[in-house]
């Protein structure tokens, strides 16, 4: 159990659909990230919140919208997508946002986009 | 050319034997994570070091900052162990950038 949990863990979704990932984590931390991770590509940072507060925004496309109401919950809402947006999406979290700080992960939710 | 490179892309190996995955990259960083990750998905933090070596059971990680590298070793392998193992580097900047992987499958 890594203490992050992420739900739905497979998700299909048709292009003009709307559909929301959420992430929960239970060990206290304040930072909480998504990830994107494409077939046979690295990891991508999409979003860095600390403290509930937005503080990376990696050029991703407006389709995909993250949501930090607290510092415990992390969502990312997702609508008109495109196939290439199929992937695992993960997300992390850590007890500060900075180089000194280990990230948890959660198993990840994986999207097929129809 | 990503900053971060893995070697081998992919490896099998028998079950006991003595496992090596390098990682070399091209920045100056603070910090450096192996991280696992099992079918499935979920990644797990092995290690993270900016100097020397560490130890955790049948792993052991090692980095050597002159040279910009860095080795995940796996003793006494097993068809457990098998899995991508992750190596990703945070920069001065604190951005996290992470390699393609490897994929290791120890056989039985």
């Amino acid at each position: 159990e890594t203490g992050v949990t992420q739900t739905p863990r497979h998700l299909v979704m048709g292009m003009t659909n709307k559909k929301s990932l959420k992430c929960e984590q239970h060990l206290g931390h304040n930072a909480m990230y998504w990830y994107k991770q494409s077939a046979k590509k690295p990891l991508e940072l999409m979003f860095v919140y600390s403290l509930e507060e937005r503080v990376e925004n990696n050029s991703v496309p407006s389709r995909f919208s993250p949501e930090c109401p607290n510092s415990s919950h992390l969502f990312l809402h997702l609508h008109t997508l495109q196939p290439e947006d199929s992937a695992l999406y993960l997300c992390a979290s850590s007890q500060g946002q900075g180089g000194a700080y280990e990230q948890y992960f959660g198993p990840g939710t994986r999207l097929t986009v129809t | 050319k990503n900053e971060v490179e893995q070697s081998p892309q992919n490896l099998t190996a028998q079950e006991g034997e003595f496992i090596t995955i390098n990682c070399s990259y091209s920045v100056g960083i603070s910090a450096l994570h192996w991280l696992q990750q099992h079918p499935g998905g979920g990644i797990v933090s092995l290690f993270m070091l900016s100097s020397g070596k560490k130890k955790h059971g049948r792993l052991i990680a090692t980095i050597n900052i002159q040279e910009k590298h860095s080795s995940l070793h796996i003793t006494a392998s097993h068809p457990r162990d098998s899995a991508v193992y992750i190596c990703a580097v945070r920069e001065y900047g604190n951005k996290l950038v992470f390699g393609a992987g490897t994929i290791l499958r120890v056989k039985s």
